[in-house]
């Protein structure tokens, strides 16, 4: 069946870079592609970007100039980097399977926490 | 960007209550809307895409409908398991969630 599972740091240091992992199982990263979303503690939910699955990517415009998303096909895997860490960037973040552009699949989740 | 507005923010009912909950686009999202239900410590699930179409799998007491600007997700009879945080989704442009409606049993 469908799975995502992020991975990564739990605590970053405010102005560094976050990376974290998206590692898929049960479908393929050439079919599908796939969005990151985040959530702040006790807040909504904020769409980051996404990779398609041929590759191209759009980013939300509030965070384009901080953010990039890459992918390994061969390991199933799609990455997420943001630089320059502030402390509002604390939040659980989610890699979603896309299908027609939306969220259908989700991981777990990882809580990422921004300390100064 | 286009921005959602959800109400009301926090709704509470009784089970076996009809429920709705809004949700307001900034400009026309062509019916390009989902709905999501978010229970407390889990990942959002797809409840409804394309305004009013029901996901594999989701009861049948939910509903969606709308066009142009408003929308509304309907749960005919509120069950207990239907507490949750529930977020409509634009993925007209620029995908945008809106800012939830946290559902509790009176």
């Amino acid at each position: 069946q469908v799975q995502l599972k992020e991975s990564g740091p739990v605590l970053v240091q405010a102005s560094e870079t976050l990376s974290l992992t998206c590692t898929v199982s049960g479908f393929s990263l050439t079919n599908y592609g796939v969005i990151w979303v985040r959530q702040p503690p006790g807040k909504g939910l904020e769409w980051m970007g996404i990779i398609w699955r041929n590759g191209n990517t759009d980013y939300n415009s509030a965070l384009k100039s901080r953010l990039s998303i890459n992918r390994d096909t061969s390991k199933s895997q799609v990455f997420l980097k943001m630089n320059s860490l502030q402390t509002d960037d604390t939040a659980i973040y989610y890699c979603t399977r896309e299908e027609f552009g939306v969220p259908l699949d989700w991981g777990q989740g990882v809580m990422v926490t921004v300390s100064s | 960007d286009i921005q959602m507005t959800q109400s009301p923010s926090l709704l509470s009912a009784s089970v076996g209550d009809r429920v709705t909950l809004n949700c307001k686009a900034s400009q026309n999202i062509n019916k390009n809307l989902n709905w999501y239900q978010q229970k407390l410590g889990e990942a959002p699930k797809l409840l409804i895409y394309y305004t009013n179409n029901l996901q594999t799998g989701i009861p049948s007491r939910f509903s969606g409908s709308g066009s142009g600007t408003d929308y509304t997700l309907t749960i005919s009879s509120l069950q207990p398991e239907d507490v949750a945080t529930y977020y409509c989704y634009q993925y007209n442009s620029g995908p945008t969630f809106g800012s939830g409606t946290k559902l509790e049993i009176k």
